[in-house]
C-alpha cells in the first residue's frame, strides 16, 4: 500500500530555531505539494513540484521558508528562523500529473513554536 | 480566481440518518472538483472527484456527489451515516494551469448513535 509518509509527525521547538520538515511522495510519482493547515486560513498551498522543480511557490513566505527536493524520493521544507505564527499542520502531498490525476496527502507534520 | 464556499461549519446528524454537504464554487470555466476528508489527526483522503461526463459521481464510503453547473454546487451525499463517518469534509477545487487545489473551509460532521 504505497503512501506518502512524513517526518517528524510532532515538532515543538522555540522561536528562532530552525525546523526541518521531510516528505517523500510515493514511488513513481512526480509532483509534489506542500500545504498548510491552521485554523484560521484553513489548507493553503505553500509550494509546488514537478520533477524536482519548483513551479509555484507563491504561498511561501519568501524570507524564512524554503522548499526544495534534493532527489526524487525526498522533499523538504525548511523554517529560519521559526515563529509562533508558524505553528501549524503542514502537509505533503504527492501525485502523477498536475491536472487529471489527484493529490495523495500524506499524514501531516504537526509543529507548534514557542 | 477560484474560490470554494462551504456554508456549514458544523453539522450533526443521527446515525442511520441521510447526508448532505454543501460546496459552492466560483470558477469561469469547468473546474475539476474534488471532496476529501479528514480524520483527526490524519492527513486527507480522497473521496471522489468530478473531471466531466456523468454529473453525479461514486466515491468511496458510499459517497456521491452531484455536479451542478447551474448552481455552481458540488454537494456531497450519503444515503445512511455511520458512526465512523465522523470528520471534517472538504471540499476542493482545481481550475488553474496546474494541480493546485483551492480548498474550502471544512465542514466538521458529528453522528450522534
Amino acid at each position: 500500500d504505497a503512501r506518502v509518509t512524513q517526518t517528524p509527525r510532532d515538532k515543538v521547538t522555540e522561536m528562532g530555531q530552525e525546523v526541518t520538515m521531510r516528505c517523500q511522495p510515493i514511488l513513481g510519482h512526480n509532483t509534489v505539494f506542500w500545504y498548510r493547515q491552521t485554523m484560521m486560513q484553513g489548507l493553503e498551498l505553500l509550494a509546488y513540484f514537478r520533477n524536482r522543480a519548483p513551479l509555484d511557490d507563491s504561498g511561501m513566505p519568501k524570507d524564512r521558508f524554503s522548499a526544495e527536493m534534493p532527489d526524487a524520493t525526498l522533499a523538504t521544507l525548511k523554517i529560519q528562523p521559526s515563529e509562533p505564527r508558524d505553528s501549524a499542520v503542514y502537509f505533503c502531498a504527492s501525485g502523477l500529473d498536475y491536472q487529471e490525476e489527484t493529490q495523495y496527502f500524506g499524514p501531516g507534520t504537526r509543529l507548534l513554536v514557542l | 480566481a477560484q474560490s470554494v464556499t462551504q456554508p456549514d461549519i458544523h453539522i450533526t446528524v443521527s446515525e442511520g440518518a441521510s447526508l448532505e454537504l454543501r460546496c459552492n464554487y466560483s470558477y469561469g470555466a469547468t473546474p475539476y472538483l474534488f471532496w476529501y476528508v479528514q480524520s483527526p489527526g490524519q492527513g486527507l483522503q480522497l473521496l471522489l472527484k468530478y473531471f466531466s461526463g456523468d454529473t453525479l459521481v461514486q466515491g468511496i464510503k458510499g459517497f456521491e456527489a452531484e455536479f451542478k453547473r447551474s448552481q455552481s454546487s458540488f454537494n456531497l451525499r450519503k444515503p445512511s451515516v455511520h458512526w465512523s463517518d465522523a470528520a471534517e469534509y472538504f471540499c476542493a477545487v482545481v481550475g488553474t494551469s496546474y494541480g493546485k487545489l483551492t480548498f474550502g473551509q471544512g465542514t466538521i460532521l458529528t453522528v450522534h448513535p
